[in-house]
């Protein structure tokens, strides 16, 4: 089993939908990350928490909120999906003192 | 402008041949330094990390990081067809911020 593991992995969804990414982790890391990756721009944050308690905003948080639900689990959310939130999502985690960071496998998010 | 900045490519090399990757980075105080690849269809990993001024071997791959002139470059010797994706350049803070930004990453090809 993947030691980072995101739910769903593909989904098609229509504008002004509320649609959740899961992400569950069993590396013991504090550190989980949330970034989107668009052709040409990389990978974007767009929020970061250190612990269940200490959630960051990231480069691109507006329309996004996330929650920590416990140290091995930390969820996105978009309320009101548009279609420029189409992308390909990725959670990832890390220990503490490094840049290592461990990903999953993506998340594909279509809005119509 | 972009806190991390990388030439998107695609950068071709012959096969055998050194690849030279750049990246620059806008933030003065940035004192952590990772390079990731991505496969196509991949998550992406870490390759290298650098921290202090100079160069870093580990393999066929250098990283070497001149702080003054905010500029990280990584060099893949002997360059493999296996070498080919797209390489993401991320910088992190000073401190233990745990913020880690990305370039928007630069394709190797890698030709026969």
């Amino acid at each position: 089993d993947a030691d980072v593991t995101q739910t769903p992995r593909n989904r098609i969804t229509k504008t002004g939908k509320r649609i959740m990414l899961e992400c569950s982790q069993t590396k013991g890391h504090d550190r989980m990350y949330w970034y989107r990756q668009d052709p040409g721009l990389g990978l974007r944050l767009i929020y970061y928490s250190f612990d269940v308690k200490d959630i960051n905003k990231g480069e691109i948080s507006d329309g996004y909120s996330v929650s920590r639900q416990a140290q091995a689990k930390f969820s996105l959310s978009l309320e009101s999906a548009i279609p420029n939130q189409t992308a390909l999502y990725f959670c990832a985690t890390a220990g503490k003192n490094t840049g290592e960071l461990f990903f999953g496998e993506g998340s594909r998010l279509t809005v119509l | 402008q972009k806190e991390v900045e990388q030439n998107s490519g695609p950068l071709s090399v012959p096969e055998g041949a050194i690849a030279s990757l750049n990246c620059t980075y806008s933030d003065r105080v940035s004192q952590s330094f990772f390079w990731y690849r991505q496969y196509s269809g991949k998550s992406p990993e870490l390759i290298m990390s650098i921290y202090s001024n100079g160069d870093k071997e580990d393999g066929r791959f250098t990283a070497q990081l001149n702080k003054a002139s905010q500029y990280v470059s990584l060099l893949i010797r002997d360059s493999q067809p296996s070498d080919s994706a797209t390489y993401l350049c991320a910088v992190m803070r000073s401190g233990n911020t745990g913020k880690l930004i990305f370039g928007q990453g630069t394709t190797l090809q890698v030709k026969p």
